[in-house]
């Protein structure tokens, strides 16, 4: 069956400082990945999606930035990170022909 | 552009009360639709889909319709437990595309 993982659990890191979210997917091979971030009390705003390594789509301009070095890993990074970058970040997959996302577990961001 | 609506709450319910969250979406051809719940401090689950309409999804009790005369798909319980609250969110994908378009969600809260 297939699993996906994300790190940190929890993250909290001052204005200013850089970012590195990781995420992995095992079981499948090839699957569409995705970044959504989850402000407080709001709903789900999808950051980045990648249909294959080294493919990035990115769909709201911010400073932040994703990478796909490897088939099953996705990666969010931040230069310099602001207040507004707090939220909780979800990182999902999906097979290249399904319908379906499926979520990780969530890395919650606090900016200080 | 594909945007999906679900009746805004919070929802506050009595145990094996009866639930129905609204959702009615706008796309282009024949979308796939999708409920998701988060429980909280964790990641979304997927609790049903139907791809093509007059589908019903169903799953833990939970049921919905793909309405395509109405543009609906409406989420239904007909007793909910404490175990049940959570925030639910509808979602759609257009067809021959990977991203996925979310409410905004309805936050569900069951008293024993």
């Amino acid at each position: 069956s297939q699993t996906i993982h994300q790190w940190p659990v929890t993250l909290v890191q001052p204005v200013g400082s850089p970012l590195s979210l990781e995420c992995t997917v095992e079981g499948t091979s090839n699957p569409n990945l995705y970044w959504y971030r989850q402000a407080a009390g709001r709903g789900l705003q999808l950051l980045f999606y990648s249909v294959g390594i080294g493919q990035i789509s990115s769909e709201v301009p911010q400073n932040l930035s994703a990478s796909r070095p490897q088939d099953r890993q996705f990666i969010l990074s931040s230069k310099k990170l602001l207040l507004s970058d707090s939220g909780f970040y979800l990182c999902a997959w999906s097979s290249d022909r399904g319908y379906e996302q499926y979520f990780g577990p969530g890395t919650r961001l606090t900016v200080t | 552009g594909d945007s999906v609506t679900q009746m805004e709450g919070p929802v506050t319910l009595s145990e094996e009360a009866f639930l129905t969250i609204n959702c009615t979406y706008t796309a282009t051809g024949y979308p796939s639709l999708f409920w998701y719940v988060q429980y909280p401090g964790e990641g979304l689950q997927l609790l049903l889909k139907a791809t093509k309409a007059d589908d019903k999804g169903s799953n833990k009790g939970f049921e919905a319709t793909y309405r395509k005369e109405t543009t609906s798909f409406h989420l239904e319980k007909g007793s909910v437990q404490v175990s049940d609250s959570a925030v639910y969110f509808c979602a759609l994908r257009a067809a021959n595309d990977y991203k996925l378009s979310f409410g905004a969600g309805t936050t569900v809260t069951v008293r024993a």
